[in-house]
Order: structure tokens, then C-alpha cells, then sequence
């Protein structure tokens, strides 16, 4: 079964210095793999998405992802994050076969400080 | 753009009653999904539909019924509340791109069963 780790629930970083959010997935699969944000009590929005092609993703707001098929990975980043980035992001896989679902890691919350 | 509204963005009930919680989207899609939301367990999907009156169980579906009439239209019932069910409900709806599912979500409904 598929499964997705985000490694920190919690990532404080100063306002202008780079950030790294981490997710590890497990599949056997070729998978998709997506970011999301979460602004205070808001839905989800959509960050980026890796779907085939070029490893290096970018996303909107600056962010941009890594995927690492040898490490199962897919990383997100940011050079210089802002206030206004603080928020919940949770990354989620889909697997090629063509289902639907979704899962969904739980989650790390940025917290930028000023 | 995509929209997917859900009824209330915050709701009070009491234990026992009938909740309804309800979910529109405006893109023609044809899956439709109702997760949950609490802390430190991120995203659980409860149901999902595929198709007018089709619809299969998720991860946590005891508790919770569904109700797809229209396609636009997905409706989530809690037949009897439980303070364990006071939590952050999503839902969200999804397309192809590239042959991967996007998935697209509401605002969300803060539910508090006291």
C-alpha cells in the first residue's frame, strides 16, 4: 500500500531565509506527486505538481520540488520565504495506475517569524 | 476557475442530531470526495463517488453516510453526531490533466458536536 511521511510537523524559520519541507513516499508504482497549502482556516490549494518530465518542479509563490525516484522523495522548497507563507502544506501522492485517490501525508506547519 | 462551495463554514450541533453537510461543484467533475481533517492525522477520506448515486467507502467511513443525487452535488450525513466527530470536513472534487487526477477543494465546514 501506498504511503507518504512529511518528517517535521513543525518548521519555524526566519522571514527571507530558505525553508525545506520534507515527504518520503513508498510506492512500487510510478506515482503523482502533488504540494498543497493550507492558508488558516482555508481549503487546500494547490502548490505543484509532478506528473512526468523534468525532476525540478515550480510551483506558484516562489516554491519549487525535487522529485527523487532513488530516494522516494519530493521535497519542497523555497529560497526566501515570507510572513505571508505561513501555513499548513501537505504533500500527497497518486499512483500511475490510473485510480483517484489520493493519500495524503500529515502535514507540516510553517511557522515564519519576523 | 474551478469552485467547489460547501454549505457552512462553521457549524454547532448536538449530540444525537443529523447532520448534513453539502458539497457543490461547478466543473462538470465526475469524482467527489469528503475527507476529514485533525490535527497530526492530516487528510482521511471518508467517501468518495464517481458517479451519480455511485459511490464507495474510504478510509473512515463508520459514523458517516453519503448522498450523490446530482453530479454536482455531494452531500456527506452524519446519522447520529459524537463529540469524536467535532473536526475540519473537505471536500473536494477532481479532473484529469495528463493523465494524472487534480484534485480540487472547498473551503471547509468546521464541524463542533457538543
Amino acid at each position: 500500500a501506498q504511503s507518504v511521511t512529511q518528517l517535521d510537523s513543525q518548521v519555524p524559520v526566519f522571514e527571507e531565509a530558505p525553508v525545506e519541507l520534507r515527504c518520503n513516499y513508498s510506492s512500487s508504482v510510478s506515482v503523482y506527486l502533488f504540494w498543497y497549502v493550507q492558508y488558516p482556516n482555508q481549503g487546500l490549494q494547490l502548490l505543484l505538481k509532478y506528473l512526468s518530465g523534468s525532476t525540478l518542479v515550480k510551483g506558484i509563490n516562489g516554491f519549487e520540488a525535487e522529485f527523487n525516484k532513488s530516494q522516494t522523495s519530493f521535497h519542497l522548497r523555497k529560497p526566501s520565504v515570507h510572513i505571508s507563507d505561513t501555513a499548513e502544506y501537505f504533500c500527497a501522492v497518486s499512483d500511475g495506475s490510473g485510480t483517484y485517490k489520493y493519500i495524503f501525508g500529515t502535514g507540516t506547519r510553517l511557522k515564519v517569524l519576523a | 476557475d474551478v469552485k467547489v462551495t460547501q454549505s457552512s463554514r462553521y457549524l454547532v450541533k448536538r449530540t444525537g442530531e443529523k447532520v448534513f453537510l453539502e458539497c457543490v461543484q461547478d466543473m462538470d467533475h465526475e469524482n467527489m470526495f469528503w475527507y476529514r481533517q485533525d490535527p497530526g492525522l492530516g487528510l482521511r477520506l471518508i467517501y468518495f463517488s464517481y458517479d451519480v448515486k455511485m459511490k464507495e467507502k474510504g478510509d473512515i467511513p463508520e459514523g458517516y453516510s453519503v448522498s450523490r443525487e446530482k453530479k454536482e452535488r455531494f452531500s456527506l450525513i452524519l446519522e447520529s453526531a459524537s463529540t469524536n466527530q467535532t473536526s475540519m470536513y473537505l471536500c473536494a472534487s477532481n479532473q484529469v490533466v495528463a493523465g494524472a487526477y487534480e484534485q480540487y477543494f472547498g473551503p471547509g465546514t468546521r464541524l463542533t458536536v457538543t
